[in-house]
């Protein structure tokens, strides 16, 4: 079964600077979906980054980048130009590319980073 | 907001009351989930519904009962819970197909069970 493991239970930035969250994973599969989820205090849950596995490309979406590393499984999320509405709970998330009987996508979320960002 | 919304947004129960939670989605998606959110855990998948008909229950326990009508709305019956069940749930929806589609967040239910 897959697993996602996210080592920082809480991270802090300074508005304006870069922040990096991390977020390892294990697997056996050689296809498969990544994902950045924010969850902000009033807690949507919203799509912050997506990454496809094939790809060797990093998937970046304004100022946000993911550093995709497959070897060593590893997906960390870069913001830069840190802004207070950035702060916010960070999910990283797998999703097999097998689908389940019936067809549906299944995501296996880490704990979270707590981030916070001070002004 | 996104296109999932939720039903109530908060909620008190004793254990021996029965409620429901309602999910519905505007997005024109085929599959809909419950997560159960608990702090300090990952996010707990409860049940899948395809098309309207239940692909995955992830060992739940029966005292939650989904039902999905159509493929908009989905509920999560509730009855005589236990306060360990106190949680945030959240609904999602997500479009069917190969490729790697996310899945959409309603802004979930605060239950608080005494």
């Amino acid at each position: 079964a897959q697993t996602v493991t996210q080592s920082q239970p809480e991270m802090s930035v300074q508005e304006a600077e870069t922040v990096t969250l991390s977020c390892t994973y294990d697997t056996s599969e050689s296809d498969y979906y990544l994902f950045w989820y924010k969850q902000p205090p009033s807690r949507q849950m919203i799509l912050v980054i997506r990454q496809e596995a094939y790809k060797q490309q990093n998937a970046t979406e304004n100022r946000f980048s993911v550093n995709f590393q497959k070897a060593a499984k590893s997906f960390s999320l870069k913001i830069s130009d840190s802004q207070l509405g950035d702060a916010a709970m960070y999910f990283c998330a797998y999703r097999s590319p097998t689908l389940s009987q019936g067809g549906s996508e299944k995501l296996v979320f880490g704990k979270g980073t707590k981030l916070t960002v001070n002004p | 907001e996104t296109g999932v919304t939720q039903t109530p947004r908060h909620l008190v129960m004793g254990m021996t009351n029965k409620k429901s939670l309602k999910c519905e989605q505007h997005l024109g998606h085929n599959a809909m989930y419950w997560y159960k959110q608990s702090a300090k855990k990952p996010l707990e998948l409860m049940f899948v519904y395809n098309f309207k008909e239940q692909t995955e229950n992830n060992s739940v326990p029966s005292r939650f009962s989904p039902e999905c009508p159509n493929s908009s709305h989905l509920f999560l019956h509730l009855h005589t819970l236990q306060p360990e069940d106190s949680a945030l749930y959240l609904c999602a929806s997500s479009p069917i197909g190969r490729e790697g589609y996310e899945q959409y967040f309603g802004p979930g239910t605060r239950l608080t069970v005494t």
